[in-house]
């Protein structure tokens, strides 16, 4: 089966800019993850849904960032004004059910603010 | 403090020998273990999951926990040049988002 998509792979923008990135989960997955990664680190967590709530948002560094997930399956995440320091790669993960079940990445987005 | 640390590396061993990874994290809460395996410019995959003390098997990768000590490992048994990327360990406290270490990056040389 396909796994978690991501859209677009590689977003170039300027500095003040607003972006939307797009994740959609594993068919059947109810849980929907959020991570930043910078590098030579490890991801770090900005956001989780279950369903359409977002069950935990405590990882947004900032008020600039934002996701949602209407239908409870596809999720944006949303940065108004970037900065130079928003570059990264965005990872976006699903799982079965949130709890302990095992996540799934996404290839992800480079997000790239000049 | 980091929550998950690892050694960063460099761990570099001749292929068709044991690479041994290692993970301790701070949290006792932490319940359930994860380690990616994540090739440069891709993004991570899971390789092995742990929930309970002891040893868990896949094949040439094994997985050992003591929460005890609050340490987590990783054995690849016969390493082969493609094992060769960076390994991320992850734990969960109330099971739902992942906490990372920093990786460690392990080069097998043929």
């Amino acid at each position: 089966g396909a796994g978690v998509s991501q859209t677009p792979s590689n977003k170039v923008t300027e500095k003040g800019k607003y972006v939307e990135l797009r994740c959609d989960p594993i068919s059947g997955h109810t849980a929907l993850y959020w991570y930043r990664q910078s590098l030579g680190q490890g991801p770090e967590f900005l956001i989780y849904f279950q369903g359409t709530g977002a069950a935990d948002d405590s990882g947004l560094p900032n008020d600039r960032f934002f996701a949602v997930r209407p239908e409870g399956s596809v999720s944006t995440l949303k940065i108004q004004r970037t900065e130079r320091g928003d570059s990264a790669v965005y990872l976006c993960a699903s799982s079965f059910l949130a709890g302990y079940n095992e996540q799934f990445f996404g290839p992800g987005t480079r997000l790239t603010v000049l | 403090q980091k929550e998950v640390e690892q050694n960063s590396g460099p761990l570099s061993v001749p292929e068709g020998a044991i690479a041994s990874l290692n993970c301790t994290y701070s949290d006792r809460g932490s319940q359930s273990f994860f380690w990616y395996r994540q090739y440069s410019g891709k993004s991570p995959e899971l390789i092995m999951s742990i929930y309970s003390n002891g040893d868990k098997e896949d094949g040439r990768f094994t997985a050992q926990l003591n929460k005890a000590s609050q340490y987590v490992s990783l054995l690849i048994r016969d390493s082969q040049p493609s094992d060769s990327a960076t390994y991320l360990c992850a734990v969960t406290q109330a099971g739902n988002m992942l906490t990372f270490g920093g990786g460690t990056r392990l080069m097998v040389k043929p």
